[in-house]
């Protein structure tokens, strides 16, 4: 079975520091990856995506994520915090072969402190 | 604008009374998903559909129906509703099965079963 696991809930930094969101999958097939963005009281927004092309993806608001096969990881990354990034974080996963299940991770609530 | 509706956007009910949440898409997509989100657990598929007249089990199923008659519409029918399914509810679709594809959301349905 399909599975993503973001190895935090909660996640604490400084603004202006950097974020590291982590997100590890299961190894079969070939996966897509996603990151998606809720802000509190908000729909879901798709920040990046991982489709098998180059392993280093840039996404918005300066967000990016790489794809490391050999540690089944996607984790998301920031250089620099701001205030507006506060908000619950979403690794997703869809695999090929056959099924169309589309998988979430638990979440990454991101706090961003002054 | 391209969007995903939902209809309605809160609705508090009782125990056993049915409901229908609707779901619309104006992107001519073939993909469309339901997801319920409860704290601490990210958002878990309900149901799914590929095409019309195509749908498929998510991960909790239990206690929904759907129905995918048009291409646009994808409705999620709750036939007697108990107080575990009080939770937040999202629709979303995407432009094909393939699994690169992204998702795009609804703004969410926030249940309250009595």
């Amino acid at each position: 079975a399909q599975s993503v696991t973001q190895l935090d809930s909660h996640v604490s930094v400084s603004e202006g520091t950097p974020v590291l969101l982590r997100c590890n999958y299961s190894s079969s097939y070939s996966p897509s990856l996603f990151w998606y963005v809720q802000h509190p009281n908000k729909g879901l927004q798709l920040l990046l995506k991982y489709t098998s092309a180059a392993t280093l993806v840039k996404g918005i608001n300066g967000f990016e994520a790489e794809f490391k096969k050999s540690e089944t990881s996607f984790h998301l990354t920031k250089p620099s915090a701001h205030m507006s990034d506060a908000a619950e974080y979403f690794c997703v996963v869809r695999y090929s072969g056959g099924y169309q299940k589309v998988t979430f991770g638990t979440g990454t609530k991101l706090q961003v402190i002054p | 604008e391209a969007q995903v509706t939902q209809n309605p956007r809160y609705l508090i009910t009782v125990t056993g009374k049915k409901l229908t949440v609707t779901c619309s898409q104006n992107m001519n997509h073939e993909y469309m998903s339901w997801y319920r989100q409860d704290p601490g657990l990210g958002l878990r598929q309900i149901y799914y559909s590929m095409n019309v007249e195509v749908t498929d089990k998510g991960d909790v199923p239990e206690g929904y129906k759907v129905s995918r008659k048009e291409k646009r519409n994808f409705p999620l029918i709750l036939e007697s509703p108990s107080p575990n399914q009080t939770s937040l509810y999202f629709c979303a679709s995407s432009l094909g099965r393939e699994i690169y594809n992204e998702q795009f959301f609804g703004p969410g349905t926030r249940l309250t079963v009595l």
